[in-house]
């Protein structure tokens, strides 16, 4: 069955510290992938997406992701976080054909350290 | 800049109640899609909606509604409104095609108590 699996529900860093948020999937072909933020109170934002091509993806707020087929995941990540990066973050695969249906991940709660 | 809306940010509703949440998009998008989000669970689709007075049923449907008679909006009903369907309610929309190629911009969300 197609699933996301994000296996870190909580992640507490330092400001200024970098950040990786791991998403695995499994689906029988490449998928489109997303990363979605949410902020406390809000609707889900999108970071950033890969659809083909370079497998780093550059984002919105300074994020980045990396598409690994090999190990099925598309981990998040920011080289210096800052306090307003605190948010929830969800790993989301879009079907390539036939359905509708995004697959979403639980979700990882990031904490900032001041 | 796409926007999405929702009627209401918080609702509290007694137990037996018929509940309407709305939502609205001014982008002009095909695709619209109700989504609940609980804690640990992730978001999980309710129902999609691919064009006026088409829909899909998602993975929990059973509950809930929908009706789709506008292009910009989209109405998630609760026939009969039970305690475990409180929740945070997401509507969110997407350009036409491929649904799965598609960004999808969400609205602010309803958190709906029932009691």
């Amino acid at each position: 069955a197609q699933s996301v699996t994000q296996p870190d529900i909580h992640i507490t860093v330092s400001e200024g510290a970098s950040l990786e948020l791991r998403c695995n999937y499994s689906y029988g072909a490449t998928p489109y992938l997303f990363w979605y933020v949410q902020s406390p109170g809000q609707g889900l934002q999108l970071l950033l997406k890969y659809f083909s091509g370079d497998t780093l993806v550059q984002g919105i707020k300074g994020f980045e992701a990396e598409f690994k087929r090999s190990q099925s995941s598309f981990n998040l990540r920011k080289p210096s976080v800052h306090w307003s990066d605190a948010a929830e973050y969800f790993c989301a695969v879009g079907p390539t054909s036939g359905t509708y249906k995004y697959i979403f991940g639980t979700g990882t709660r990031l904490k900032v350290l001041a | 800049d796409v926007k999405v809306t929702q009627s209401s940010r918080y609702l509290v509703k007694r137990t037996g109640e018929k509940v309407f949440l709305e939502c609205v998009q001014d982008m002009d998008h095909e695709n619209m899609f109700w989504y609940r989000q609980d804690p640990g669970l992730g978001l999980r689709l309710i129902y999609f909606s691919y064009d006026v007075k088409m829909k899909e049923k998602g993975d929990i449907p059973e509950g809930y509604s929908v009706s789709r008679e506008k292009k910009e909006r989209f109405s998630l009903i609760l026939e009969s409104a039970s305690t475990n369907q409180t929740s945070m309610y997401l509507c969110a929309s997407s350009s036409p095609g491929q649904p799965g190629a598609r960004e999808q911009y969400f609205g602010p969300g309803t958190r709906l108590t029932v009691t």
